[in-house]
């Protein structure tokens, strides 16, 4: 079944201990990003990866950071979290050809004391 | 600065009425995305609008897009309690950065 998976699903941590977000996908996509999503903003884009080695920042990048060492896999890493950084957040993944509408993970549900 | 506005923010409608989502942009972009969000769940594509006069149907809606006004559309048909859910339009920023911008979303309640 082609997906787009996210671990973990939900994940409540204290304020400074680095955590990492993993997505992985089965479609071959060359593009991937990372979205927090908030109430009352809608989604916003942290950081966009087009292929592997290729990373750029999106709308919020601070205090986040990426990596795309395989094409399959894209972690979102947070060195030193704080509770601001407290949302849902989802992994998404498309081709790069002209019609890239993207296919979203579940999300994660992190919380930061 | 670059926005994508969705208006309304909120909207309840009864079972069997048409009415139309608007989303404004401020970017020059080709291309539009409308995807959907069911409570607590993730987002799945509706549609992809690529050029100017573009007009996609599935189902009870139908979106399409104007360039020239950066405004596309929405129109939910005869609505019925399924499509309750929110609905975000997305733009891709030209040039080829597919840095995208989404609205704040439109979250719809449909009444039976």
């Amino acid at each position: 079944e082609a997906q787009v998976t996210q671990n973990p699903r939900y994940l409540i941590t204290v304020t400074g201990k680095k955590l990492t977000v993993t997505c992985s996908q089965n479609m071959n996509h060359e593009y991937m990003s990372w979205y927090r999503q908030d109430p009352g903003l809608g989604l916003r884009q942290i950081y966009y990866s087009m292929n592997v080695e290729v990373t750029d920042k999106g709308d919020v990048p601070e205090g986040y950071k990426v990596s795309r060492k395989e094409k399959r896999n894209f972690p979102l890493i947070l060195e030193s979290p704080s509770p601001n950084q407290t949302s849902l957040y989802f992994c998404a993944s498309s081709r790069t050809s002209h019609y890239n509408e993207q296919f979203f993970g579940p999300g994660t549900r992190l919380t930061v004391l | 600065e670059l926005k994508v506005e969705q208006n309304p923010l909120f909207l309840s409608m009864q079972e069997g009425k048409n009415y139309t989502i608007y989303c404004n942009y401020s970017t020059t972009s080709d291309r539009l995305y409308w995807y959907r969000q069911d409570p607590g769940k993730s987002l799945e594509s509706l549609f992809v609008l690529l050029s100017n006069g573009a007009v996609k149907q599935e189902g009870r809606l139908m979106a399409s897009l104007d360039t020239k006004a950066r405004l596309s559309t929405l129109h939910i048909t005869a609505a019925v309690h399924d499509l309750s859910a929110t609905y975000f339009c997305a733009v891709d920023i030209t040039s080829g950065t597919y840095k995208y911008i989404f609205g704040t979303g439109t979250r719809l309640k449909v009444l039976a």
